[in-house]
């Protein structure tokens, strides 16, 4: 069964930058076939990609969130990292981590698996 | 980025009756070189995150009660949630997977009438 778990700071201030892990069991990060992604979620609202790193290492971000965002891998712990800067208020969300299942080609992902999320607040 | 579109924003509906939400992309996810609808739905119920339900705007994840079936193609699609049950009570999200940045309808809750 697999499963993914984020972890990291809870609140964090304005202008710092937010640092999240998802640590995934049950497969392995890079054996290939699929690819880890970031989703967040506004209070009250609905869902945001945000990007995705591949077993590779190779990454895609959301161009909304271009120039802020960096994701990275460790394959010796078996889990990926998001890094986000520049934080404001608007920041304030659910981060989902998610393993993404290509459906055809590296820019088709659907989601099939998610860790519980961990709301992070800007303030 | 493919603005998507749900309808209703909310829904009651009586237990044992049928559901129907509409998902409408701002273009066309199908992909006229497979004949595929690049098209998924999940549910998010309170408290947990979002679980993939249908994929290809018709093909049920494995372990999805066959209640639950979707249909559409092009840039109108549609959830379909037969016999309603109490554990159907959630938020349903259509995404489009067509191009990124992958994007999600804002999102319909579905409630007991």
């Amino acid at each position: 069964q697999v499963q993914l778990q984020e972890s990291g700071p809870g609140l964090v201030k304005p202008s710092q930058t937010l640092s999240l892990t998802c640590t995934v069991s049950g497969d392995s990060i890079s054996s290939g076939g699929y690819y880890w992604s970031w989703i967040r979620q506004h209070p009250g609202k609905g869902l945001e990609w945000i990007g995705y790193i591949s077993y590779t290492g190779n990454s895609y971000y959301n161009p909304s969130l271009e120039g802020r965002v960096t994701m990275l891998l460790d394959t010796s712990k078996n889990r990926f990292s998001l890094k986000l800067s520049s934080l404001t208020a608007a920041d304030t969300a659910v981060y989902y981590c998610a393993r993404s299942r290509s459906m055809a080609a590296v820019d088709n992902l659907t989601f099939d698996y998610w860790g519980q999320g961990a709301l992070v607040t800007v303030s | 980025d493919i603005v998507m579109t749900q309808s209703p924003d909310s829904l009651a509906v009586s237990l044992g009756e049928r559901a129907t939400i509409n998902c409408k992309s701002s273009q066309s996810v199908l992909y006229s070189s497979n004949n595929k609808n690049y098209l998924a739905w999940y549910q998010q119920k309170p408290g947990q995150p979002p679980k993939l339900l249908i994929y290809w705007a018709s093909t049920r994840e494995s372990g999805v009660p066959d209640r639950f079936s979707g249909g559409g193609s092009g840039a109108d699609f549609t959830l379909t949630v037969t016999s309603l049950q109490a554990e159907d009570v959630a938020v349903y999200y259509c995404q489009q997977y067509y191009s990124t940045p992958y994007t999600f309808g804002q999102g319909t809750k579905l409630e007991i009438k």
